[in-house]
């Protein structure tokens, strides 16, 4: 099962606010990674972060990985139509045996309305 | 620059026949991994090939194996399908040494 817990389980905003969710695991990643799922399509890769502490942005997007390495959190800065979707936050332990295995949270679905 | 590509889109089987899902890499990516999506959930990883090689597996019994071709593309075969197999195959590909993985659009899988 999936050791990563993603919040929000969903969201419901008003276009032009902001929105953000976070995703805590029991165990230390050296990687976080932020996609973005369509219905009927695969996950688009969004941020990728790889050092505690690190700030990311693209556009309105804003990800940070957190100092203790067991978390990570995703900002959406005004939030347009398009912005609809579920966000999944994916991670990686840093451990031998771990390399290349993606754990991914639960998802947290946005629905933006005008 | 073709991205991850899947096919076929949807499948529908019979409970205790065998699948095979394809997948051809991003251009210039040298690792393919597989992934099951249930509905309403995320992506549980399968396994990675790299080097035509399993070199990780998630937590899927023997009925789940995979291969990967000296191109990189790779395919992902069930056997003796359960109701429960039922799901999205996600297909990423990646670098080797690079920890992002881009996800083709899936195969949908129903078993009946």
């Amino acid at each position: 099962g999936q050791q990563l817990n993603q919040s929000p389980q969903s969201m419901f905003i008003q276009e032009g606010e902001d929105v953000s969710m976070n995703c805590t695991s029991s165990s230390i990643f050296n990687t976080w990674l932020w996609y973005k799922q369509d219905p009927g399509e695969g996950p688009v890769l969004l941020i990728a972060l790889y050092k505690a502490g690190e700030l990311t942005s693209n556009g309105r997007l804003t990800a940070q990985f957190g100092i203790t390495r067991k978390d990570s959190f995703l900002n959406i800065s005004a939030s347009i139509p398009s912005d609809v979707g579920i966000y999944f936050c994916a991670g990686q332990e840093g451990t031998t045996d771990s390399w290349g295995k993606l754990q991914f949270g639960a998802g947290t679905q946005v629905v933006v309305t005008p | 620059d073709a991205g991850v590509t899947q096919s076929p889109t949807h499948l529908i089987k019979t409970r205790g026949q065998q699948v095979t899902l394809r997948c051809s890499p991003k251009s210039g990516h040298d690792t393919v991994s597989w992934y099951q999506q249930a509905l309403g959930q995320g992506p549980q990883f399968i396994f990675q090939y790299y080097e035509e090689e399993e070199r990780q597996r998630g937590n899927f019994p023997d009925r789940f194996s995979g291969h990967q071709f000296p191109n990189y593309s790779s395919e992902l075969n069930v056997n003796a399908l359960l109701l429960g197999d039922s799901a999205l195959y996600l297909c990423a590909s990646s670098f080797v040494q690079r920890h992002e993985q881009y996800f083709g659009p899936g195969t949908r899988l129903t078993v009946t």
